[in-house]
């Protein structure tokens, strides 16, 4: 099974400022289509998880461009370049290579 | 709009049995492929169970192998967990999840959950 392990777990944030999250896999996610299966996911106090992020680096319909998602391989990294009060929530690296695993989750809150 | 309602969950004791439901609205459902995905109270998200546009493939997680089934009526546009010999560790939020036509495919959108509590 793919491990996928977040850091860190809770990050305190003053409005304005950048937010980065570290996902590291337990085996690569560059598949042999030259697609890399790695998202990430919002879940806001609340609601249902939400898309953010789709292949590391694609930012889906309607996601604000504050957001961007780099990485490659087993390293991976979600950025707020400038964090606001509506970004609160847990975020989620999710892997799809190998049926479909989770991080932990890293809450963001806002200082 | 492109929706999916889940309904089912409730109350259960240890050992019992249960099934989740999920409406599907919007949207081509037997084109599609579909999960569930749950959550611990106060704990991270945990994929559980996939099944094929068709029917004809079905994956579950080990944790739930051989208690939990997922099916689907095409006709009916519905998605269904069967749930049996249920343990503490099944309590969870449920969520039933759509995972998109594009290949590899991501999870969206998602239902907003059916609660599940497993207690004497």
């Amino acid at each position: 099974d793919i491990v996928m392990t977040q850091t860190p777990l809770s990050l305190s944030v003053t409005p304005g400022q950048p937010a980065s999250i570290s996902c590291k896999s337990s085996q690569s996610l560059l598949h042999s289509d030259g697609k890399t299966y790695l998202y990430w996911y919002l879940q806001k106090p609340g609601q249902s998880p939400q898309l953010l992020i789709y292949e590391v680096f694609n930012r889906f319909s309607g996601v604000p461009d504050r957001f961007s998602g780099s990485g490659s391989g087993t390293d991976f990294t979600l950025k707020i370049s400038r964090v606001e009060a509506e970004d609160v929530g847990v975020y989620y690296c999710m892997q799809s290579i190998q049926l479909w695993t989770f991080g932990q989750g890293t809450k963001v809150e806002i200082k | 709009e492109v929706q999916l309602v889940e309904s089912g969950g409730g109350l259960v004791q240890p050992g019992g049995s249960l099934r989740l439901s999920c409406a599907a609205s919007g949207f081509t459902f037997n084109s599609y492929e579909m999960n569930w995905v749950r959550q611990a109270p106060g704990k991270g998200l945990e994929w559980i169970s996939y099944i094929s546009s068709s029917g004809s493939i079905i994956y579950h997680a080990d944790s739930v192998k051989g208690r939990l089934t997922i099916s689907r009526d095409n006709a009916k546009n519905s998605l269904y967990l069967q749930m049996n010999s249920l343990r503490a560790e099944d309590a969870a939020v449920y969520y039933c999840v759509r995972l998109s036509s594009a290949s590899p495919g991501w999870f969206d959108p998602w239902g907003q959950g059916t609660l599940v509590t497993v207690s004497s």
